[in-house]
Protein backbone atom coordinates (compact mmCIF):
# COMPACT_ATOMS: atom_id res chain seq x y z
CA UNK A 1 0.00 0.00 0.00
CA UNK A 2 1.05 3.83 -0.25
CA UNK A 3 3.37 4.89 2.09
CA UNK A 4 5.60 8.07 3.61
CA UNK A 5 9.06 7.85 5.25
CA UNK A 6 10.97 10.65 6.53
CA UNK A 7 13.95 10.97 7.97
CA UNK A 8 13.85 10.64 12.28
CA UNK A 9 14.30 14.02 14.29
CA UNK A 10 14.74 15.99 16.11
CA UNK A 11 17.39 18.32 13.63
CA UNK A 12 19.28 20.61 15.61
CA UNK A 13 20.48 23.63 13.62
CA UNK A 14 21.91 26.79 14.31
CA UNK A 15 20.06 29.69 12.48
CA UNK A 16 21.20 30.27 8.77
CA UNK A 17 22.34 26.53 8.51
CA UNK A 18 21.27 24.86 5.63
CA UNK A 19 18.01 22.59 6.06
CA UNK A 20 17.23 19.26 5.18
CA UNK A 21 14.19 17.05 5.96
CA UNK A 22 14.70 13.68 3.54
CA UNK A 23 11.24 11.96 2.65
CA UNK A 24 10.55 9.00 -0.18
CA UNK A 25 6.87 7.38 -0.48
CA UNK A 26 5.61 4.65 -1.98
CA UNK A 27 2.47 4.64 -3.56
CA UNK A 28 0.79 2.98 -6.84
CA UNK A 29 0.39 6.08 -9.69
CA UNK A 30 0.79 9.11 -9.30
CA UNK A 31 0.06 11.23 -5.94
CA UNK A 32 0.33 14.17 -5.17
CA UNK A 33 3.20 15.06 -2.31
CA UNK A 34 2.75 17.88 0.51
CA UNK A 35 4.87 19.02 3.64
CA UNK A 36 2.67 20.50 6.54
CA UNK A 37 4.05 22.19 9.44
CA UNK A 38 3.06 22.44 12.95
CA UNK A 39 4.22 25.58 14.87
CA UNK A 40 4.68 25.05 18.43
CA UNK A 41 1.04 25.74 20.20
CA UNK A 42 -1.23 25.45 16.69
CA UNK A 43 -2.25 23.58 14.35
CA UNK A 44 -0.75 21.49 11.29
CA UNK A 45 -0.75 23.54 8.02
CA UNK A 46 0.02 23.10 4.75
CA UNK A 47 3.63 24.71 3.75
CA UNK A 48 3.67 23.49 0.41
CA UNK A 49 2.91 20.76 -2.69
CA UNK A 50 3.70 19.43 -5.54
CA UNK A 51 1.15 17.51 -7.39
CA UNK A 52 3.96 15.83 -10.14
CA UNK A 53 6.56 14.90 -11.41
CA UNK A 54 9.83 17.41 -11.32
CA UNK A 55 7.37 19.98 -10.05
CA UNK A 56 9.01 22.40 -7.49
CA UNK A 57 6.83 23.19 -4.70
CA UNK A 58 7.88 26.79 -2.22
CA UNK A 59 7.06 28.68 0.35
CA UNK A 60 8.46 30.83 2.87
CA UNK A 61 11.58 29.70 1.53
CA UNK A 62 11.41 26.14 1.29
CA UNK A 63 11.52 23.94 -1.46
CA UNK A 64 10.88 20.51 -2.38
CA UNK A 65 11.15 18.54 -5.93
CA UNK A 66 8.67 15.72 -6.51
CA UNK A 67 11.33 13.16 -8.00
CA UNK A 68 9.67 9.90 -9.47
CA UNK A 69 12.75 8.58 -10.53
CA UNK A 70 13.88 8.17 -6.43
CA UNK A 71 10.16 8.46 -5.21
CA UNK A 72 11.57 11.44 -2.63
CA UNK A 73 10.34 15.10 -1.99
CA UNK A 74 13.13 16.21 0.30
CA UNK A 75 12.66 19.04 2.08
CA UNK A 76 15.09 21.85 1.68
CA UNK A 77 15.99 25.39 2.86
CA UNK A 78 18.98 27.09 2.13
CA UNK A 79 18.93 29.31 5.56
CA UNK A 80 16.67 28.47 8.77
CA UNK A 81 15.51 31.01 10.92
CA UNK A 82 14.45 30.47 14.83
CA UNK A 83 10.90 30.67 13.88
CA UNK A 84 11.48 27.95 11.51
CA UNK A 85 11.36 25.84 14.38
CA UNK A 86 8.20 23.19 14.34
CA UNK A 87 7.59 19.59 13.41
CA UNK A 88 7.37 18.66 9.37
CA UNK A 89 5.18 16.05 8.27
CA UNK A 90 5.72 14.95 4.46
CA UNK A 91 2.57 13.51 2.85
CA UNK A 92 0.79 11.79 0.24
CA UNK A 93 -2.08 12.27 -1.46
CA UNK A 94 -3.50 9.39 -3.55
CA UNK A 95 -5.33 10.27 -6.98
CA UNK A 96 -8.04 8.22 -6.24
CA UNK A 97 -8.91 10.95 -4.13
CA UNK A 98 -8.84 8.93 -0.82
CA UNK A 99 -7.34 10.84 2.96
CA UNK A 100 -3.97 11.78 3.02
CA UNK A 101 -1.23 9.52 4.12
CA UNK A 102 1.59 11.53 6.27
CA UNK A 103 4.75 10.71 7.60
CA UNK A 104 5.75 10.17 11.46
CA UNK A 105 6.96 14.06 11.88
CA UNK A 106 10.34 15.52 12.03
CA UNK A 107 11.20 17.82 14.91
CA UNK A 108 13.09 20.95 13.94
CA UNK A 109 15.12 23.18 16.52
CA UNK A 110 16.35 26.47 15.40
CA UNK A 111 18.89 27.86 17.66
CA UNK A 112 20.17 31.73 17.53
CA UNK B 1 -16.84 29.24 10.91
CA UNK B 2 -13.33 30.47 9.65
CA UNK B 3 -11.19 27.50 10.51
CA UNK B 4 -12.19 24.25 11.59
CA UNK B 5 -13.59 23.40 14.83
CA UNK B 6 -13.29 20.92 17.69
CA UNK B 7 -14.44 20.14 20.58
CA UNK B 8 -13.56 19.75 23.65
CA UNK B 9 -10.24 21.01 23.22
CA UNK B 10 -9.48 18.75 26.39
CA UNK B 11 -10.67 16.02 27.64
CA UNK B 12 -10.00 13.36 30.76
CA UNK B 13 -11.61 10.49 31.33
CA UNK B 14 -11.60 7.38 33.48
CA UNK B 15 -10.99 4.44 31.57
CA UNK B 16 -13.90 2.15 30.27
CA UNK B 17 -16.02 5.59 29.74
CA UNK B 18 -17.53 6.16 26.34
CA UNK B 19 -16.31 9.69 24.84
CA UNK B 20 -17.70 12.05 21.62
CA UNK B 21 -15.28 14.09 20.26
CA UNK B 22 -16.81 17.38 17.86
CA UNK B 23 -15.69 18.54 14.83
CA UNK B 24 -17.09 21.65 12.75
CA UNK B 25 -15.82 21.53 9.55
CA UNK B 26 -15.01 24.70 7.27
CA UNK B 27 -18.26 25.77 5.62
CA UNK B 28 -18.72 24.27 2.00
CA UNK B 29 -16.21 21.64 2.64
CA UNK B 30 -17.17 18.09 1.66
CA UNK B 31 -14.49 16.34 2.53
CA UNK B 32 -13.99 15.41 6.60
CA UNK B 33 -10.64 13.54 8.24
CA UNK B 34 -10.01 12.45 11.51
CA UNK B 35 -6.82 11.54 12.25
CA UNK B 36 -4.80 10.48 15.27
CA UNK B 37 -1.29 11.89 16.73
CA UNK B 38 0.01 9.64 19.78
CA UNK B 39 2.74 11.21 21.58
CA UNK B 40 6.12 10.91 19.33
CA UNK B 41 4.12 9.41 16.91
CA UNK B 42 3.07 10.62 13.19
CA UNK B 43 -0.54 11.61 12.45
CA UNK B 44 -2.33 8.21 12.26
CA UNK B 45 -5.22 8.04 9.73
CA UNK B 46 -8.75 6.91 11.08
CA UNK B 47 -11.75 7.78 9.05
CA UNK B 48 -12.67 10.33 5.88
CA UNK B 49 -16.20 11.39 4.89
CA UNK B 50 -16.50 12.64 1.25
CA UNK B 51 -19.96 14.00 0.60
CA UNK B 52 -22.27 11.69 0.15
CA UNK B 53 -20.41 8.64 -0.50
CA UNK B 54 -19.99 5.81 1.91
CA UNK B 55 -17.08 6.69 4.68
CA UNK B 56 -13.42 5.10 4.48
CA UNK B 57 -13.41 3.44 7.86
CA UNK B 58 -10.42 1.54 6.71
CA UNK B 59 -8.45 3.50 9.58
CA UNK B 60 -10.33 3.01 12.42
CA UNK B 61 -8.47 0.50 14.91
CA UNK B 62 -10.98 -1.26 16.83
CA UNK B 63 -15.23 -1.46 16.71
CA UNK B 64 -14.95 0.58 19.73
CA UNK B 65 -14.67 3.72 17.47
CA UNK B 66 -17.32 5.18 15.04
CA UNK B 67 -17.89 8.14 13.86
CA UNK B 68 -20.63 9.85 12.09
CA UNK B 69 -21.25 13.02 9.75
CA UNK B 70 -24.44 14.90 9.26
CA UNK B 71 -24.98 15.78 5.70
CA UNK B 72 -21.72 17.76 5.06
CA UNK B 73 -21.23 19.67 8.36
CA UNK B 74 -20.64 18.54 11.69
CA UNK B 75 -18.79 14.81 12.37
CA UNK B 76 -19.07 12.90 15.85
CA UNK B 77 -16.05 10.41 16.99
CA UNK B 78 -17.29 8.26 19.36
CA UNK B 79 -14.73 5.83 21.37
CA UNK B 80 -16.66 3.33 23.31
CA UNK B 81 -14.98 1.61 26.75
CA UNK B 82 -11.66 3.97 26.57
CA UNK B 83 -8.58 2.53 27.12
CA UNK B 84 -5.54 3.78 27.83
CA UNK B 85 -4.07 3.43 24.65
CA UNK B 86 -6.66 5.46 22.85
CA UNK B 87 -4.91 8.65 24.76
CA UNK B 88 -3.69 11.18 21.89
CA UNK B 89 -4.50 14.04 20.67
CA UNK B 90 -7.50 13.53 17.88
CA UNK B 91 -7.34 15.92 15.11
CA UNK B 92 -9.84 16.95 12.28
CA UNK B 93 -9.57 18.61 8.98
CA UNK B 94 -11.68 19.53 5.98
CA UNK B 95 -11.29 20.00 2.41
CA UNK B 96 -13.18 21.25 -0.65
CA UNK B 97 -12.76 17.75 -1.91
CA UNK B 98 -11.82 18.02 -5.12
CA UNK B 99 -10.51 14.58 -6.56
CA UNK B 100 -7.16 14.03 -7.55
CA UNK B 101 -5.48 13.86 -4.06
CA UNK B 102 -4.60 17.51 -4.54
CA UNK B 103 -6.33 19.25 -2.32
CA UNK B 104 -5.47 21.38 0.57
CA UNK B 105 -6.46 20.21 4.49
CA UNK B 106 -7.05 22.26 7.02
CA UNK B 107 -6.75 21.03 10.31
CA UNK B 108 -8.53 22.27 13.50
CA UNK B 109 -6.49 22.06 16.61
CA UNK B 110 -7.26 18.84 17.96
CA UNK B 111 -9.01 17.34 21.29
CA UNK B 112 -6.06 16.63 23.42
CA UNK B 113 -7.93 12.90 25.25
CA UNK B 114 -6.29 11.58 27.90
CA UNK B 115 -7.59 8.24 29.67
CA UNK B 116 -6.53 7.37 33.04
Amino acid sequence: GNSVTQMEGPVTLSEEAFLTINCTYTATGYPSLFWYVQYPGEGLQLLLKATKADDKGSNKGFEATYRKETTSFHLEKGSVQVSDSAVYFCALGNQAGTALIFGKGTTLSVSS
Amino acid sequence: GAGVSQSPSNKVTEKGKDVELRCDPISGHTALYWYRQRLGQGLEFLIYFQGNSAPDKSGLPSDRFSAERTGESVSTLTIQRTQQEDSAVYLCASSRGDRGGGEKLFFGSGTQLSVL
